[in-house]
């Protein structure tokens, strides 16, 4: 089946600093999603993506569609303790479906 | 507005028992589907639904039958639970565009 490599598998970072992570697929992708998700509850929606090139912020947030429509990144700026969880990228090839491949995620932890 | 609502929020189980785990939204979305979560994985598609009376398959659907009557209810059932579907299963509910998808809590289920 399709496969999401995301990447890194998990960081420590200190408070302040910037951190970026992304996502690969092997194929083309029409709609990138990215999510957190904390200890215990369903992934939360952070930012979506729709077309190729396209840059989203959500706060502190920002993601990019990359041009090649095979990669995903997000950025975090000046990152703050509650910002620790698990990010996702997923992915889906035919628009309006909704039908999604999830990344294996990046667990981020921030030191104070 | 409760979002995405699941019950049970635990459940342990014997092998060949069966369940329902139910997921309902008050958001009149059109589609819903079930993921599941297993250690160091991404969220896997189960089975999703376009609508009322329509149903179809994910990436994992075997041992896991699911119904739509209703455009609020979207119960996942096992019909012999397996060791194998020892996880957690999030219910997720989408609107008319992907940045209106939302996940509920999650069940976390535990076959012996």
């Amino acid at each position: 089946g399709q496969q999401l490599n995301q990447s890194p598998q998990s960081m420590f970072i200190q408070e302040g600093e910037d951190v970026s992570m992304n996502c690969t697929s092997s194929s083309i992708f029409n709609t990138w999603l990215w999510y957190k998700q904390e200890p215990g509850e369903g992934p939360v929606l952070l930012i979506a993506l729709y077309k190729a090139g396209e840059l989203t912020s959500n706060g502190r947030l920002t993601a990019q569609f990359g041009i090649t429509r095979k990669d995903s990144f997000l950025n975090i700026s000046a990152s703050i303790p509650s910002d620790v969880g698990i990010y996702f990228c997923a992915g889906s090839t035919t628009s309006g479906t909704y039908k999604y491949i999830f990344g294996t995620g990046t667990r981020l932890k921030v030191l104070a | 507005n409760a979002g995405v609502t699941q019950t049970p929020k635990f459940q342990v189980l014997k092998t060949g028992q069966s369940m329902t785990l139910q997921c309902a939204q008050d958001m009149n979305h059109e589609y819903m589907s079930w993921y599941r979560q297993d250690p160091g994985m991404g969220l896997r598609l189960i089975h999703y639904s376009v609508g009322a009376g329509i149903t179809d398959q994910g990436e994992v659907p075997n041992g896991y039958n699911v119904s739509r009557s209703t455009t609020e209810d979207f119960p996942l059932r096992l019909l012999s639970a397996a060791p194998s579907q020892t996880s957690v299963y999030f219910c997720a509910s989408t609107g008319t565009s992907a940045d209106t998808q939302y996940f509920g809590p999650g069940t976390r289920l535990t076959v012996l």
